[in-house]
């Protein structure tokens, strides 16, 4: 069974400190990773998109990298604000042939107190 | 500001009754996306489309649950007969036109269930 897993499920910090969120994936037949962030109530707001042949991407003060190795992906967040506070989700499209599918983990709730 | 629109935004309705959910996807994207959001669960793919066609629909219990696009512009998710457990967000998502795996997905604002 396809998974990614997200780790910490939850984590607080003052404002101003540079934080970093871990993704995992069961399957390396990876196509692309994507992280997305939720507000309370809302829909998901996509943030970064890196593709299988990729290793990372920045977007301001947002990096993510892949590592189709370990199965891992990270979300970096550097001098976070709290507007930052937030679910942040990633999605792995994984499969192969026909049957690829994006699956979630179950999100990083990110709270920035300042 | 090309958007994903999902109607209605909430739905309260009782044990037994049919709930029809729709989306309208971003003019231009070619596939489309169910997902059910419950604090348990987190994200579950429910089906998807691609070029209005149905791609995968193992996550959805089928004997209850159809999902449709009756044209490019239009997909709904069906439930009947709904259930208390079916209570949840649905999401609808369009994915960027590159018509390659892995495209970009948007996300509508979901419409909120409860079932009575």
């Amino acid at each position: 069974k396809q998974e990614v897993t997200q780790i910490p499920a939850a984590l607080s910090v003052p404002e101003g400190e540079n934080l970093v969120l871990n993704c995992s994936f069961t399957d390396s037949a990876i196509y692309n990773l994507q992280w997305f962030r939720q507000d309370p109530g809302k829909g998901l707001t996509s943030l970064l998109l890196i593709q299988s042949s990729q290793r990372e991407q920045t977007s301001g003060r947002l990096n993510a990298s892949l590592d189709k190795s370990s199965g891992r992906s990270t979300l970096y967040i550097a001098a976070s604000q709290p507007g930052d506070s937030a679910t942040y989700l990633c999605a792995a499209f994984l499969g192969g042939g026909s049957n690829y599918k994006l699956t979630f983990g179950k999100g990083t709730l990110l709270t920035v107190n300042p | 500001d090309a958007r994903v629109t999902q109607t209605p935004r909430h739905k309260v309705t009782e044990m037994g009754q049919e709930v029809t959910m729709r989306c309208q996807p971003i003019l231009g994207h070619n596939t489309v996306f169910w997902y059910r959001q419950t604090m348990m669960q987190g994200l579950e793919l429910l089906a998807y489309f691609r070029n209005r066609a149905p791609l995968d629909d193992s996550g959805m219990p089928k004997d209850r649950f159809s999902a449709e696009m009756p044209d490019a512009t239009l997909a709904t998710l069906k439930i009947q007969p709904s259930e208390p457990r079916d209570s949840a967000v649905y999401f609808c998502a369009s994915g960027s036109p590159s018509g390659h795996r892995g495209e970009k997905l948007f996300f509508g604002s979901g419409t909120q269930l409860s079932v009575l």
